[in-house]
């Protein structure tokens, strides 16, 4: 159990178009879902923290308007990269949690975005 | 500023013999600690976890330990097995339900058959 899953698994883009990255946790509800941006070499980094129905709580350094956070139901949470950059090329990966059972946080397999 | 820090980007292990995995952190506010364990093209999945209260914690052929006036946290693994190869985090949090994990940078561990 607690499986989450992340689509695509890696997607290529033009600079300035956007990408959605979907993140479902698939037999669970998930009450928070976070998102997580790994740079190579670097450790998995906090983005976003997100509850459903509520906006999302982003870190700092972090620009909302540019990552673009929607946790719409307990099992499903999306990401948008607007107006992405060649910077912005890195992997992308979202947890879930549960919360009753346990604070376990649950990750799902990661999206490598690159942007030409 | 890297708060999680595992020093060893590689390891490789003889199988049967022990793997150990290090793990340095640097704010003195961390109380709960945790190893993920993450196979190629599948996302981190949780190890063992140990709260500061504690200085070891043991599962089977994982077991954590922890020095709190070091800073530093290890797993150890034993025997190792080749199933065992694979990328170890180490992350750390204030307090179990917190939201933000620090991860470290991630330790490749291969276990040679």
């Amino acid at each position: 159990g607690a499986v989450v899953s992340q689509h695509p698994s890696w997607v290529i883009c033009k600079s300035g178009t956007s990408v959605k990255i979907e993140c479902r946790s698939l037999d669970f509800q998930a009450t928070t879902m976070f998102w997580y941006r790994q740079f190579p070499k670097q450790s998995l980094m906090l983005m976003a923290t997100s509850n459903e129905g509520s906006k999302a709580t982003y870190e700092q350094g972090v620009e909302k308007d540019k990552f673009l956070i929607n946790h719409a139901s307990l099992t499903l949470s999306t990401l948008t990269v607007t107006s992405a950059h060649p910077e912005d090329s890195s992997f992308y990966i979202c947890s879930a949690r549960e919360q009753v059972i346990s604070d376990e946080q649950y990750f799902g397999p990661g999206t490598r975005l690159t942007v030409t | 500023d890297q708060q999680v820090k595992q020093n060893s980007p590689s390891l490789s292990v003889q199988e049967g013999r022990i793997s150990i995995l290090n793990c340095d952190y640097t704010n003195s506010m961390f109380d709960y600690f945790l190893w993920y364990k993450k196979y190629p093209a599948e996302g981190p999945t949780f190890l063992i976890s140990i709260s500061s209260i504690k200085d070891k914690n043991e599962d089977g052929r994982f077991t954590v330990f922890l020095n709190k006036s070091a800073k530093h946290l290890s797993l150890h693994i034993v025997p190792s097995q080749p199933g065992d190869s694979a990328v170890y985090f180490c992350a750390a949090s204030e307090g179990t339900g917190a939201n933000n994990l620090f991860f470290g940078t991630g330790t490749r561990l291969t276990v040679i058959p």
